[in-house]
């Protein structure tokens, strides 16, 4: 069966630690994403990856950076914790192309609480 | 201007009745994709449909259907015969082609109950 695992399902954190949240899939998917889920905002997108080491910013990238350095493995991470930064994280990969095939996998999420 | 709207921000539907989830999008790309995606309480996100913009045929799977009005910009989601195991959260999501980059935005959801 096909995933894309994050590492934590719920995370509590300090106000100014830095935090990293982990996402890998194994269905060999080229793009990978970052999204914050918010009541009444939807998934937001926060950055996006379509190749190694290649990074890409979304629509709320302010207070987080990402890694890939391997294909499978995409980190984000929260330089300085705040607590507006409480959320429940999404990470999804897709296939680069076109079509129904596109559509997103999705890891479980991970609620993040800064305290 | 948001690129999904979803109007409903909660809706009942008795159960083994057809409810409606509304979506419009905007965009000005001629290539693009729609998606719907459920989100039960335990919080993974399920897909469920999609439609690319040069279908000519409306999307089914199983007991959904997309109801695709290209002029209006809208793809409503229709669920046939609810189930109790229907309640959940769905997004509305759309892919614009254009860029190079293929990130989808999503709307804001709908919170669909459905009643025994």
């Amino acid at each position: 069966d096909v995933k894309v695992t994050q590492s934590s399902r719920y995370l509590v954190k300090r106000t100014g630690e830095k935090v990293f949240l982990e996402c890998v899939q194994d269905m060999d998917h080229e793009n990978m994403f970052w999204y914050r889920q918010d009541p009444g905002l939807g998934l937001r997108l926060i950055y996006f990856s379509y190749d190694v080491k290649m990074k890409e910013k979304g629509d709320i990238p302010e207070g987080y950076s990402v890694s890939r350095e391997k294909k499978e493995r995409f980190s984000l991470i929260l330089e300085s914790a705040s607590t507006n930064q409480t959320s429940m994280y999404l990470c999804a990969s897709s296939f680069f192309g076109r079509g129904r095939d596109l559509g997103y996998t999705f890891g479980s999420g991970t609620r993040l609480t800064v305290v | 201007a948001q690129k999904i709207t979803q109007t409903q921000p909660g809706m009942f539907v008795q159960e083994k009745e057809a409810v409606t989830l509304d979506c419009t999008y905007d965009t000005s790309d001629q290539s693009y994709g729609l998606f719907w995606y459920k989100q039960p309480s335990s919080g993974e996100m399920i897909f469920l449909i999609y439609q690319g913009s040069y279908d000519e045929q409306n999307a089914t799977e199983g007991r959904y259907s997309l109801n695709f009005q290209k002029a209006r910009k809208s793809a409503n989601l229709v669920i046939s015969a609810s189930q109790l195991g229907d309640s959940a959260m769905y997004f509305c999501a759309m892919r614009e082609d254009s860029g190079g980059y293929q990130k989808v935005t999503f709307g804001t959801g709908t919170k669909l109950q459905v009643i025994p």
